[in-house]
């Protein structure tokens, strides 16, 4: 299956500064990438997809100009937290998409806490 | 709206004893049920797709089944190392984009 990394798998930042978390597609192109968010004890939550060459689509209540997403190259994703707070600090976890009804893999996860 | 819930939110089990958990999903148009586990601090790793009523899948002490309401992981025999969340997600139709819906989760705990 698809194998996707993470980069970092943990960051801990300053209140109001920015976090860019990266998500590489190894063994494949991807012309679409998820990604989501999960807060202890809780489920996964889809944030955004990401999409090659155009712009990400956010789900109601995520504010896109908190959470940017550039889909610059078929192998890479990048989400960025701008002016971060600690209400932020969660996993967030990206993902390559099954195609006609297989299943998603996903990263490893980023760890993002903000003090 | 697509919707799953998970139960029981946790499991403390006995080494070698077996044990269901179950997932309730409500979607318009099913095209695949999957079952991921996950280890804290890890992304969900893939163990099983099910895609239509009846249909079963096996790996190791797992069992996947689904019916048009609900699957079920299935465990015979647990050992420690089983010990992780166990997510189920539905797929339904597209949209434009392949959305899949989570549950909660079941935490699994296996004491030796």
């Amino acid at each position: 299956g698809a194998v996707v990394s993470q980069h970092p798998s943990w960051v801990i930042c300053k209140s109001g500064t920015s976090v860019k978390i990266e998500c590489r597609s190894l063994d494949f192109q991807a012309t679409t990438m998820f990604w989501y968010r999960q807060f202890p004890k809780q489920s996964l939550m889809l944030m955004a997809t990401s999409n090659e060459g155009s712009k990400a689509t956010y789900e109601q209540g995520v504010e896109k100009d908190k959470f940017l997403i550039n889909h610059a190259s078929l192998t890479l994703s990048t989400l960025t937290v701008t002016s971060a707070h600690p209400e932020d600090s969660s996993f967030y976890i990206c993902s390559a998409p099954g195609t006609s009804g297989r299943a998603p893999n996903f990263g490893p996860g980023t760890r993002l806490t903000v003090t | 709206e697509d919707q799953v819930t998970q139960s029981p939110e946790a499991l403390r089990l006995q080494e070698g004893e077996s044990s269901s958990l179950n997932c309730s999903y409500t979607v318009s148009g099913l095209r695949g049920l999957f079952w991921y586990r996950q280890d804290p601090g890890k992304g969900p790793e893939f163990l099983f797709t099910l895609y239509s009523a009846g249909e079963e899948k096996e790996k190791e002490r797992l069992k996947a089944t689904l019916t048009k309401k609900e699957s079920f992981l299935h465990i015979t025999a647990p050992k420690p190392e089983d010990s992780a969340t166990y997510l189920c997600a539905v797929q339904g139709p597209s949209g434009g984009y392949q959305k899949v819906t989570f549950g909660i989760g079941t935490k699994l705990q296996v004491i030796p």
